[in-house]
């Protein structure tokens, strides 16, 4: 069964300061993985994505992320955050077998950005 | 293009009592997930509906069930319901671009 863990439960850093929330997971092939952000009461919008091919992927708001299969990680980065990206954030892994679809999710990391 | 629409956005039910929630794909999705979010256990897949047929299906009991109507609208239940139900329900759809699944605004349930 896949597995996701985000090691970071919470996360700080100061407004311009570059960002790295880490994901690793757990999935017998070629993974699809996600992140996803959640704002206080909000749904989860989806950041970014990797399927295949370039092993670092551009998504909104300015977040990329780079695919390391050798340690099975996919963490997310931005070098200069805003004070409108506090919000948590989720690490997924798609389990796609014979056409169904099933996110699983990682515990979040809760990102506070201070002035 | 609207986004997941999910109604009711807050309820607030009883113990024992049973509980209906709908979700409105994006137009032309045809498949559509339920997932369950609490701080205890955090984002955990219900369900998955295409084309009116239960696709895949996650680890919890017999009292949540769904449906998916033929304009791909979809419908969880929960009968019986526990203190534990409380949860935010968050409805996400899926079409032509494969695995990438958008989320509705969630409808959080209380119950007391």
């Amino acid at each position: 069964a896949q597995s996701v863990t985000q090691p970071d439960i919470h996360i700080t850093v100061s407004e311009g300061a570059s960002l790295e929330l880490r994901c690793n997971y757990s999935y017998g092939a070629t993974p699809y993985l996600f992140w996803y952000v959640q704002s206080p009461g909000q749904g989860l919008q989806l950041l970014l994505k990797y399927f295949s091919g370039d092993t670092l992927v551009q998504g909104i708001k300015g977040f990329e992320a780079e695919f390391k299969r050798s340690q099975s990680s996919f963490n997310l980065r931005k070098p200069s955050v805003h004070w409108s990206d506090a919000a948590e954030y989720f690490c997924a892994v798609e389990a796609r077998r014979g056409g169904n679809e099933k996110l699983t999710f990682g515990t979040g990391t809760r990102l506070t950005i201070i002035p | 293009k609207a986004g997941v629409t999910q109604t009711p956005r807050y309820l607030i039910k009883t113990r024992g009592q049973q509980v209906t929630l709908s979700c409105s794909p994006i137009s032309g999705h045809r498949s559509v997930s339920w997932y369950q979010q609490t701080p205890g256990q955090g984002l955990q897949f219900l369900f998955e509906y295409f084309s009116e047929t239960q696709r895949n299906k996650g680890n919890f009991p017999g009292r949540f069930s769904g449906r998916q109507f033929s304009n791909s609208r979809s419908e969880m239940n929960v009968s019986t319901l526990e203190l534990g139900d409380s949860a935010l329900y968050l409805c996400a759809s899926s079409g032509e671009v494969p695995y990438e699944q958008y989320f509705g605004p969630g409808t959080r349930l209380t119950v007391t």
